[in-house]
Formats: structure tokens, C-alpha cells, sequence
């Protein structure tokens, strides 16, 4: 009941197209969604999230929709560009009450690369 | 403001031996998380600590212990180690006003590589 599962594994999309990764989870305590993106050798850094509260967020390029009762969310990246070529990460968390303390489950990655 | 940065950046160690991380977290931030994350997959939440007190843990053994300290530093010890060990091991830092749950926006550093032969 803890796991977020996302797919693709890897996708490859042409400069200018739109990429959009996947994921989905079983708790339904979870009121936090966040994305992140990670390059080759260096850590995660947040990208854009969503609370529950509201079904699409959009920052630049970058929108997440999310389906309260699919349990599902995702990322959609606009106009792709070489320079997003990474491996992003969803993930949940909850933070209500005592025995959650924030820490967040993530899937297990997708490795985007956007061909020029 | 300094972001979190994390200390040694590599580092070789062989099975049953003992080691310890260190990571600085980013200014005004008092949580510190450590995620383990091997190689193609996602971190994995190893514990938090907030006040200098663990607060919540994954599913990792006891031989995974922690300590925060008054600036909020913190550091990761394992013990005995095994090959499995061998991971990227991440530090987060967040800012919580309470001990119950916080924002969630953990800043990551660029993680210690540990490779247990």
C-alpha cells in the first residue's frame, strides 16, 4: 500500500514534442505529490508538485494532472527540449497526523531523452 | 543561502567495515532525511530527524543509525557492511514548524557514492 508505480521506464521524444510519464498509488493518505528531476550525478531537485485539492498544475512547461479517484498523476512536459533529458522521479507523501513525518515514496524513475 | 551539501563525495569500503556520511544542511532548514538510492532506481527513505531526534524510519535495519546535531547537521552510520550497501546515499533538508509532517520540498544534495566490495 506504500508503493507509487510509474511508467514509462525510458521514453524518447523529438525536440518540440510532449512527454508524459505516469504514475500511480494504492494509499489514499497521501496528500502530496511531488516531481523531481535528476541529472547524471547529481541529486533530485523538485520540479513542480501537487496537492490533492486541485486536478491540474501548470509551472512553464510543465503541468501535473491528478485523478483523486484513479489515484493517478502526471507529468506532461511541453515543447521538449534536448536540455530535459533526465531521469524523473514521482512521488508521495503524507503529512497529517503523528505517524507520518514527510518522507516520500517515490517510483521507480523514467529516463527521458529528447532527441534534437 | 548554501544549499545542502554532503561529504565524502565517493568512497570505497569493504564488506563488515563501518561508515559514516556527513551532510550540511541548506540555511533555515532544521529536518534533515537520508534516502538510499541504487543504481536505476528511486531513493528510498532510509529516516528523518528533527530536534535532533530520528523521527520516522524506513525499512532499513538497525545497523543504519543516524544523529543531527544543534546546527542541524547530520550524520549516517552503517555498520557491518554488506555489498547490497553499495548505493548513491542522498541528504534532503526541509524546514518543518512542527515535528508532525512538514512541506514535503526536500532539497537534495549531490549525494555520497558508496561502493562496498
Amino acid at each position: 500500500q506504500q508503493q507509487v508505480k510509474q511508467s514509462p521506464q525510458s521514453l524518447i521524444v523529438q525536440k518540440g514534442g510532449i512527454s508524459i510519464i505516469n504514475c500511480a498509488y494504492e494509499n489514499t493518505a497521501f496528500d502530496y505529490f511531488p516531481w523531481y528531476q535528476q541529472f547524471p550525478g547529481k541529486g533530485p531537485a523538485l520540479l513542480i508538485a501537487i496537492r490533492p485539492d486541485v486536478s491540474e498544475k501548470k509551472e512553464g512547461r510543465f503541468t501535473i494532472s491528478f485523478n483523486k479517484s484513479a489515484k493517478q498523476f502526471s507529468l506532461h512536459i511541453m515543447d521538449s527540449q534536448p536540455g530535459d533529458s533526465a531521469t524523473y522521479f514521482c512521488a508521495a507523501s503524507g503529512f497529517h497526523g503523528s505517524s507520518n513525518t514527510g518522507k516520500l515514496i517515490f517510483g521507480q524513475g523514467t529516463t527521458l531523452q529528447v532527441k534534437p | 543561502e548554501t544549499g545542502v551539501t554532503q561529504s565524502p563525495t565517493h568512497l570505497i569500503k569493504t564488506r563488515g567495515q563501518q561508515v559514516t556520511l556527513r551532510c550540511s544542511s541548506q540555511s533555515g532548514h532544521n529536518t534533515v532525511s537520508w534516502y538510499q538510492q541504487a543504481l536505476g532506481q528511486g531513493p528510498q527513505f532510509i529516516f528523518q530527524y528533527y530536534r535532533e531526534e530520528e523521527n520516522g524510519r524506513g525499512n532499513f535495519p538497525p545497523r543504519f543509525s543516524g544523529l543531527q546535531f544543534p546546527n542541524y547537521s547530520s550524520e549516517l552510520n552503517v555498520n557491518a557492511l554488506e555489498l547490497d550497501d553499495s548505493a548513491l546515499y542522498l541528504c534532503a533538508s526541509s524546514f518543518a514548524a512542527t515535528g508532525e509532517g512538514n512541506t514535503g520540498e526536500l532539497f537534495f544534495g549531490e549525494g555520497s557514492r558508496l561502493t562496498v566490495l
